[in-house]
């Protein structure tokens, strides 16, 4: 089975501080993803990667930054975390790079910013 | 106006119902369409593709209509562990996915 596994369940940080969301998939997926999952808002896509050292913006990428150093590995990084950006993040793989197949989810990573 | 609009619900049914969910897009260009589910505190999965002809999965039958713009997901025999919500996805051939709010289903015994 695939397994995406997001480094944190649950993290609670301050405003002003660096965050970092990590995010490993083991199925040599091409692909990878993240979103924020917001009640009344949906998923909307912040970043995605479709090899390493590749990144594109998502829908909403202002105040997120990203890294793929290895194929396997998705990092999401909150440079100067703010209240606005308490949400979950859900980290996604697909195969198959610029193709739009099946997405498989980490378990997501809830994040409270006070 | 959302890319992906959903019906958000929530939909309260009993047991053994039928009940549909439709999904609207506004990118012409929208390549292939997903339904996923998600259980209340989980990550979403893949429930079916929606392909042109329809297709059926057990209870559930997915359709897409091009030209109107919308895919429909048909549920039928409601059981209890149907109740979550139901993700509509739509991929534009730019590799992007775009995930409609969701439409909440409660199956009551």
């Amino acid at each position: 089975d695939v397994k995406v596994t997001q480094s944190s369940r649950y993290l609670v940080k301050r405003t002003g501080e660096k965050v970092f969301l990590e995010c490993v998939q083991d199925m040599d997926h091409e692909n990878m993803f993240w979103y924020r999952q917001d009640p009344g808002l949906g998923l909307r896509l912040i970043y995605f990667s479709y090899d390493v050292k590749m990144k594109e913006k998502g829908d909403i990428p202002e105040g997120y930054s990203v890294s793929r150093e290895k194929k396997e590995r998705f990092s999401l990084i909150l440079e100067s975390a703010s209240t606005n950006q308490t949400s979950m993040y859900l980290c996604a793989s697909s195969w198959g790079t610029g193709r739009t197949g099946e997405l498989f989810f980490g378990e997501g990573s809830r994040l409270t910013v006070l | 106006r959302k890319e992906v609009e959903q019906d958000p619900g929530p939909f309260n049914v009993p047991e053994g119902a039928t009940v549909a969910f439709n999904c609207t897009y506004s990118n012409s260009a929208s390549q292939s369409f997903f339904w996923y589910r998600q259980d209340c505190r989980k990550e979403p999965k893949l429930l079916m593709s929606v392909y042109s002809s329809g297709n059926e999965d057990g209870r559930f039958t997915a359709q897409l209509n091009r030209a109107s713009q919308y895919i429909s997901l048909l549920i039928r025999d409601s059981k209890l562990s149907d109740s979550a919500t139901y993700l509509c996805v739509v991929n534009t051939n730019a590799g992007k996915s775009t995930f409609g709010d969701g439409t909440t289903l409660t199956v009551k015994p």
